[in-house]
């Protein structure tokens, strides 16, 4: 069955220094893959898509790179800040037809130290 | 206007019984999603519909019975309660082939 690691449970940097997340997959092999950000007691947040025949996509702070090589996925915030505190979430998403399943990683809590 | 919008936010029951919890979206979308997230926060798919018909179904119990009136609903409906059933429930909606918009979550508590 299909398995979704991201690297480490909790992850605490200092302000202003580049966060990276990492997302491992094996078993299968994603369309695109999307990262997501939750933070306590709220739903999890969209942020970024990038499809499998895409390197690297950016959004402001925000940059992901994708090797389906490697089967990894690394997430970056450059100049983070307290703000980028929360949990991150990826999700590979297969785009089988029929078969809309969106499966999320564990989950890194990031927390950005003033 | 809330997107994706469920409730009960919160609920606290007795094994055994039975309860629901509505979700209602107005992006027009064509699918709906229920997912779980235990204590340890693992995020995990229990069903999704479009167009009104069940697409998928993990491993989920069949007291757990998802029911969609209409595309803008999609309703989820807990038979029997078990304390392993506590936990956040999120519905999430998407045009199918991209981002997910989720709730706000319907917490859980089955004593």
């Amino acid at each position: 069955s299909q398995k979704i690691e991201q690297n480490s449970e909790a992850l605490n940097i200092q302000e202003g220094k580049t966060a990276t997340l990492t997302c491992n997959y094996t078993n299968y092999s994603p369309a695109y893959l999307q990262w997501y950000r939750q933070d306590p007691g709220r739903g999890p947040v969209f942020l970024l898509l990038i499809r499998e025949n895409e390197k690297e996509k950016r959004k402001e702070r925000l940059k992901v790179t994708f090797d389906t090589t490697l089967k990894q996925s690394l997430f970056h915030i450059t100049a983070s800040q307290p703000a980028d505190s929360a949990t991150y979430l990826c999700a590979p998403y297969r785009g089988r037809t029929g078969a809309n399943n969106l499966f999320f990683g564990t989950g890194t809590r990031l927390t950005v130290i003033p | 206007d809330t997107a994706v919008s469920q409730t009960p936010k919160y609920l606290v029951t007795q094994m055994g019984n039975d309860k629901s919890i509505k979700c209602e979206q107005n992006l027009g979308h064509d699918t709906m999603y229920w997912y779980k997230q235990d204590s340890k926060k693992f995020l995990k798919i229990m069903f999704s519909y479009n167009n009104k018909e069940l697409i998928i179904n993990e491993t989920v119990p069949n007291r757990f019975s998802p029911k969609s009136p209409d595309k803008a609903h999609l309703n989820l409906h807990i038979n029997s309660l078990e304390l392993g059933d506590s936990a956040v429930y999120f519905c999430a909606s998407s045009t199918g082939h991209g981002e997910l918009f989720f709730g706000e979550g319907s917490r859980l508590t089955v004593l």
